[in-house]
């Protein structure tokens, strides 16, 4: 059972414009939602994470959007550029239960020139 | 100073064989996880251990057992290796869990 639905699978956006990737989740004890960046060859790496006492988290280019009536936390991130080319995950986790991160299936982000 | 260290980098080997995946963290976390990540780069859970303690063991087939000697070493053997063992697996370590995990660069397992 997959408890963390992401979408799209592959993303192409242009130099400047704004990629936009979506998550739902089913387990409601969920309480802690990051977003994780991979580079080919590369672990991946804590991007932004957001706990759902609040609806939006920003840092920098980076902002995540929290539904919790709707179960769905979105990533946007703003003037798209190249380096942002990666892999993208979502991730949810019951961060008083057994702790472990559950991850969405990614999405590959090409930022075209 | 890598804080998460993954030797070897790159393993080929034959089915049947016995290998293992050596992990250290040098940033003082007290928890350590294998994470296996399939050719669709599906990232699945195998273990995690609390300062040597094992606290989650996943669906995860016996042949694949993990060791941890101390706090910042948790290692990962794979017995009589099948094919569907290809794939990325990373080791990652936190200092609260589930918050801030560091993953490794990854073992690329490749079974022929």
């Amino acid at each position: 059972q997959q408890q963390v639905k992401q979408s799209p699978q592959s993303l192409i956006v242009q130099k400047g414009g704004i990629s936009i990737i979506n998550c739902a989740y089913e387990n409601t004890a969920f309480d802690y939602f990051p977003w994780y960046q991979q580079f080919p060859g590369k672990g991946p790496a804590l991007l932004i994470a957001i706990r759902p006492d609040v609806s939006e988290k920003k840092e920098g280019r980076f902002t995540i959007s929290f539904n919790k009536s709707a179960k769905q936390f979105s990533l946007h991130i703003m003037d798209s550029q190249p380096g942002d080319s990666a892999t993208y995950f979502c991730a949810a986790s019951n961060s008083f239960g057994n702790e472990k991160l559950t991850f969405g299936t990614g999405t590959r982000l090409t930022i075209i020139p | 100073d890598t804080a998460v260290s993954q030797t070897p980098k790159y393993l080929v080997t034959q089915m049947g064989n016995d290998k293992s995946i050596k992990c250290e963290q040098n940033l003082g976390h007290d928890t350590m996880y294998w994470y296996k990540q399939d050719s669709k780069k599906f990232l699945k859970i195998m273990f995690s251990y609390n300062n040597k303690e094992l606290i989650i063991n996943e669906t995860v087939p016996n042949r694949f057992s993990p060791k941890s000697p101390d706090k910042a070493h948790l290692n990962l053997h794979i017995n009589s290796l099948e094919l569907g063992d290809s794939a990325v697996y990373f080791c990652a370590s936190s200092d609260k869990a589930p918050y801030g995990y560091t993953f490794g660069s990854g073992t690329r397992l490749t079974v022929v």
